[in-house]
């Protein structure tokens, strides 16, 4: 039961454009979402998060819109630059405040950012 | 102030043997968590720890598979009898005590070969 899910295994984009990678999540209950980046042998590294009570959240060159209705979030960079090339993981939470904040994560998407 | 460490980096096990993961959480957080990431899959959440206390092991094996986070020392990933179906990446991640913001943090990784 994928109740997160990132459907393009990869994108590519020219360097100097805008990158969107997609999410969706199937659980009602979640109500925080992240996005992570990871490169090759590292652990994946935090990038921006949104609230359920927000639709979009913007940090630098980074934003993040989320349509609850559609169970939908998407990640802008723009422009996008050759060292975002790394695989980017949409993860959701249903903040437990008895149990901590466990993460639900996607496939992840390779994104390939060209000279 | 160092981050999530997590060692070995690169553990080798033959079928059969006993595997130990280690992970010390950031100075601060109370709450560690450790999650698998197979060849072309996403993270997947394992268990979920504070000190002396296992909170959530819904995504641990029911066999083979144990945790620990004891009142000193760093936490313990271990698993028994070795399957080639074990290799994959550990990752470890800490946070702060609940409510007091995500501060998810994850370490680089175990990368375990079954041989």
């Amino acid at each position: 039961d994928q109740q997160v899910k990132q459907n393009s295994p990869s994108l590519s984009v020219q360097e100097g454009r805008i990158s969107i990678l997609n999410c969706d999540y199937t659980n009602s209950m979640f109500d925080y979402f992240l996005w992570y980046k990871k490169y090759p042998a590292e652990g994946p590294t935090f990038l921006i998060s949104i609230s359920s009570i927000k639709d979009k959240n913007e940090d630098g060159r980074f934003t993040v819109f989320l349509n609850k209705s559609a169970k939908h979030l998407s990640l802008h960079i723009v422009p996008s630059q050759p060292g975002d090339s790394a695989v980017y993981f949409c993860a959701a939470s249903a903040l437990q405040r008895t149990s901590g904040s466990r993460l639900t994560f996607g496939e992840g998407t390779q994104l390939t950012v060209n000279p | 102030n160092a981050g999530v460490m997590q060692n070995p980096r690169h553990l080798v096990r033959r079928r059969g043997q006993e595997a130990r993961l280690r992970c010390s959480p950031m100075k601060g957080h109370s709450h560690v968590y450790w999650y698998r990431q197979l060849p072309e899959e996403g993270l997947k959440f394992m268990v979920y720890l504070q000190k002396e206390n296992i909170i959530d092991e819904s995504g641990m094996p029911k066999e083979r598979f144990s945790a620990e986070f004891p009142k000193e020392g760093p936490s313990i990933l271990r698993i028994q009898q070795v399957v080639r179906g074990d290799s994959a990446a550990y990752f470890c991640a800490s946070s702060p005590p609940v409510g007091t913001g995500y501060g998810y943090t994850f370490g680089s990784g175990t990368r375990l070969t079954v041989v």
